[in-house]
């Protein structure tokens, strides 16, 4: 099973370039998060949904923007990169319930 | 708002000691759920345990067990024989009705060989 995919790996942005970090699970779960982290700073929430066409802000959501038109799909997106939001992106999924989180591998991006 | 604190970042213990890492929340609400996440040197997030509030009796998993305060607000995490492959960063959690998932800063644990 893939679980909870997360493309690009890696990506180096230039100061004010966008880009869109695609999440995408098979476990068929309500639940979608966008986290970053940062050393010393853990994991932060940026975003989240519960649901199909359903998004919510989290704890860091200046400068970001996500769009969950299918289910199976949350995407986060950039619209003009900083150096601050150079970090690690973790995308995780859940069903309700248990609330046992399903994480991604993570995607390291750099803003030059 | 929710907070969760792990006053720890660093700690080390020895091959087959016993080791507890400390988390403390805040919330108003009464219904909620805690997890403690390990994070290994590879990156992917797994589940070590989680606790419902509701449930008065500590969760235990094998060698991992928790001690649980809900007056206190105080979640830690204690590893039993303690072995190479629990060398990892954990990560305390706290979920509600809100949904929001919220996590603290981290422990890094590093067990001896």
């Amino acid at each position: 099973n893939a679980g909870v995919t997360q493309t690009p790996k890696f990506r180096v942005l230039k100061t004010g370039q966008s880009m869109t970090l695609l999440c995408a699970q098979d476990m068929n779960h309500e639940y979608m998060y966008w986290y970053r982290q940062d050393p010393g700073m853990g994991l932060r929430l940026i975003h989240y949904s519960v649901g199909e066409g359903t998004t919510a802000k989290g704890e860091v959501p200046d400068g970001y923007n996500v769009s969950r038109l299918k289910k199976q799909n949350f995407l986060l997106g950039l619209e003009s990169a900083a150096p601050s939001q150079t970090s690690v992106y973790f995308c995780a999924s859940r069903t309700g319930g248990n609330g046992e989180l399903f994480f991604g591998e993570g995607s390291r991006l750099t803003v030059l | 708002a929710q907070t969760v604190t792990q006053s720890q970042p660093e700690m080390s213990v020895q091959e087959a000691e016993t080791v507890t890492l400390s988390c403390t929340y805040d919330t108003s609400e009464s219904n909620y759920y805690l997890f403690w996440y390990k994070q290994p040197p590879s990156r992917q997030m797994i589940l070590v345990i989680r606790q419902e509030a509701y449930k008065q009796q500590n969760a235990t998993e094998n060698r991992f067990s928790v001690n649980f305060q809900k007056a206190a607000k105080s979640f830690s995490l204690k590893i039993s024989d303690s072995q190479l492959g629990d060398t990892a960063m954990y990560f305390c959690a706290f979920m509600s009705g809100t949904y929001k998932y919220i996590f603290g800063t981290g422990t890094r644990l590093k067990v001896l060989a």
